[in-house]
């Protein structure tokens, strides 16, 4: 299976501060169709988990424009530009370039 | 706008079958998509189980094959969690999920 490594494991934060959290795959995940399958999830605390942004960088509709993907290959990053109190959570890199799909370990984001 | 919602016991004795129903609202489950069971274990760990496409093929994460079922009724827009002689590692909350929707979770305990 896929191994996501996300870094770091916990964050904290301030109001305002920007934020970049890695996800690096065991193995390419780029799909032989040309799509790159790596998506970012947001789990609030006491909610479930909602989609944030999907193939590495499309922006899920009604997320704002705050966050943003990068990345290629093996190694991806999820940014804040300003962090907001309803930011707090934890996040998820999840693939599904290969069989089986596979999540990160998590980044827990604090705010200060 | 769609929801999903799981139900089912939230407390299974070991060795016994685990079930949980997803009811879904909002969109019609033959119309696309595939339809995931997810769980996350006590820490932060997920776990894709398995989905049910529109057209009702299965497909099961390996680590699982011999014990899950992912089944379907149509006529009442749900689907089906069965995961057979359950230990106290399934102890976990279950969702069921379209990759941008997902339900509020059902936790399930497993003890004698």
């Amino acid at each position: 299976d896929v191994v996501l490594t996300q870094t770091p494991p916990t964050l904290s934060a301030t109001i305002g501060q920007s934020v970049s959290i890695s996800c690096r795959s065991s193995q390419s995940l780029l799909h032989s169709n040309g799509n790159t399958y790596l998506h970012w999830l947001l789990q609030r605390p006491g909610q479930s988990p909602q989609l944030l942004i999907y193939l590495v960088s499309r922006l899920e509709s009604g997320v704002p424009n705050r966050f943003s993907g990068s990345g290629s290959g093996t190694d991806f990053t999820l940014k804040i530009s300003g962090v907001e109190a309803e930011d707090l959570g934890v996040y998820y890199c999840v693939q599904g370039t290969h069989a089986p799909l596979t999540f990160g370990s998590g980044t827990k984001l604090e705010i200060k | 706008e769609i929801q999903l919602q799981e139900s089912g016991p939230g407390l299974v004795k070991p060795s016994q079958s685990l079930s949980l129903t997803c009811s879904v609202t909002g969109y019609t489950i033959t119309s696309g998509y595939d339809w995931s069971w997810i769980r996350k274990f006590p820490g932060n760990k997920m776990e894709w189980m398995g989905y049910i496409s529109y057209s009702g093929s299965t497909n099961y994460n390996p680590s699982l094959k011999s014990r899950i079922s992912i089944t379907r009724d149509t006529s009442k827009n749900q689907f089906f969690l069965q995961l057979n002689s359950v230990t106290t590692e399934d102890t976990a909350t279950y969702y069921c999920a379209r990759g941008d929707a997902w339900g509020q979770g059902a936790s399930v305990t497993v003890s004698s």
